[in-house]
């Protein structure tokens, strides 16, 4: 258990729809990272915050949008879905600044139909 | 453009044998190079990790061996065995800055009883 949880475990929505995937951080971490997993494009990074603030911006789509709450728990909105956005969606956690070390959670796997 | 290529895409080795699989990467910046370790419904785990001041790591039956000029690094896991079977990612990073994760596309490995 790497101490990053994730909700909810499943997710089934219809095309056009919009959802929200949780997260809450290992305890201590100030950094929240959001990655996709799909068979095509792999592992790819989304989005980061640091302590509430957007930190970096990778592959992330104007539909999709993220925030960091004062209790440093994260939440990844995804709006107008299409089919192709159905993917394993994990969060990370970390120190920053620290030994680099990365904590990811047992993901949110989103099925859009 | 895919900053980390990883190869074999799939490997498959006996119990006992050696798995290597290999990383390149193009961003000289990169200065944090772990290994994660995937399960089917998991998360990516950490596994090892290595920063481009030394050339080598060892962690139990997991070895790292890093080649600053030429840009690759390698995971060989020594005594390969059945539980070892999961998909490996090799990533990078810059410290200091992000700290996002690059990841490789991915290493399936199957070790045969």
């Amino acid at each position: 258990d790497s101490g990053v949880t994730q909700t909810p475990k499943h997710l089934i929505t219809a095309t056009g729809q919009r959802v929200t995937l949780r997260c809450s951080p290992r305890s201590g971490d100030l950094s929240v990272y959001w990655y996709q997993q799909s068979l095509d494009q792999g592992l790819q990074f989304l989005i980061q915050y640091y302590n509430g603030e957007e930190r970096a911006k990778g592959n992330i789509l104007e539909r999709f949008s993220a925030q960091q709450f004062p209790d440093l728990h994260s939440e990844l909105n995804l709006s107008s879905l299409e089919l192709g956005d159905s993917a394993l969606y994990f969060c990370a956690s970390s120190v920053m600044g620290g030994a680099g070390e990365q904590f990811f959670g047992p993901g949110t796997r989103l099925t859009v139909l | 453009q895919q900053q980390v290529k990883q190869s074999p895409q799939s490997l498959i080795v006996q119990k006992g044998g050696i798995s290597i699989i290999n990383c390149a990467y193009e961003n000289t910046a990169f200065d944090y190079f772990p290994w994660y370790q995937q399960f089917p419904g998991k998360g990516p785990a950490l596994l090892i990790a290595i920063r481009p001041d030394v050339s080598e790591k060892k962690e139990g039956r997991f070895t790292i061996s890093f080649n600053k000029s030429a840009k690759q690094f390698s995971l060989h896991i020594m005594d390969s065995q059945p539980g070892d079977s999961a998909t490996y990612f090799c990533a990078a990073s810059t410290q200091g800055g992000s700290e996002k994760l690059v990841f490789g596309k991915g290493t399936k490995l199957t070790v045969n009883p």
